[in-house]
């Protein structure tokens, strides 16, 4: 158990342009979580995957977020034309469906959009 | 909208003493109730889940679940400086216990010396 591995840890980029996360879950985990943390607040659930399946989207999730897991394995999450808004960590989690004790959190991208 | 409310902080407490951490929730369908720990910078770490009414201890925190009164609460006790940090109560919608998450706005705890 190597736990939940999330890439990169820093991103700073200009308003408008792409950026895309990547999340390792702990491998036996088939159930993949991707939240957003702004200062001050609990984490807000984007969405979340049980293996390839991407089965709850946020509504607040707007049209320039997209989420893949194509493999049941590793997720990517891409922002497209960042505003200054999406500035914030973005944090990843992963459970297996049925386990009880809830989910492990990885370390997190800090995403600053300038 | 699902909510969940933590009490208000900061929580300051002496080393040694108890500090008691409050939340409720707006969905009577929830059925698993997490306390998470984040220091400063850092992600959400687990650290107490409950399912049942009543009390669960583990070691130095203890949780307890009201869900007549939709309220959950963590204890903890023999306040070590290293407990100071952000508690963060979650809760789940329906009855599964792997789904998406609904988390207070945390309550920031420091335990002084």
């Amino acid at each position: 158990d190597t736990g939940v591995s999330q890439d990169p840890r820093h991103k700073i980029t200009k308003r408008g342009q792409n950026v895309t996360f990547r999340c390792d879950p702990i491998s036996e985990h088939n159930r993949l979580y991707w939240y957003r943390q702004t200062l001050g607040q609990g984490p807000e659930f984007l969405t979340y995957f049980q293996n390839e399946a991407q089965l709850e989207k946020s509504r607040l999730l707007s049209d320039r977020f997209s989420a893949e897991r194509p493999k049941g394995s590793f997720s990517t999450l891409e922002i497209q034309r960042t505003e200054q808004g999406d500035s914030a960590m973005y944090l990843c989690a992963s459970g297996r469906q049925g386990l009880l004790g809830g989910y492990t959190f990885g370390s997190g991208t800090r995403l600053t959009v300038v | 909208q699902k909510e969940v409310e933590q009490n208000s902080g900061p929580l300051s407490v002496p080393e040694g003493a108890i500090a008691s951490l409050n939340c409720t929730y707006s969905d009577r369908g929830s059925q698993s109730f997490f306390w998470y720990r984040q220091y400063s910078g850092k992600s959400p770490e687990l650290i107490m889940f409950i399912y049942s009414n009543g009390d669960k201890e583990d070691g130095r925190f203890t949780a307890q679940l009201n869900k007549a009164s939709q309220y959950v609460s963590l204890l903890i006790r023999d306040s070590q400086p290293s407990d100071s940090a952000t508690y963060l109560c979650a809760v789940t919608s329906g009855s599964s216990t792997l789904g998406r998450l609904y988390f207070g706005r945390g309550t920031q705890l420091t335990v002084w010396p």
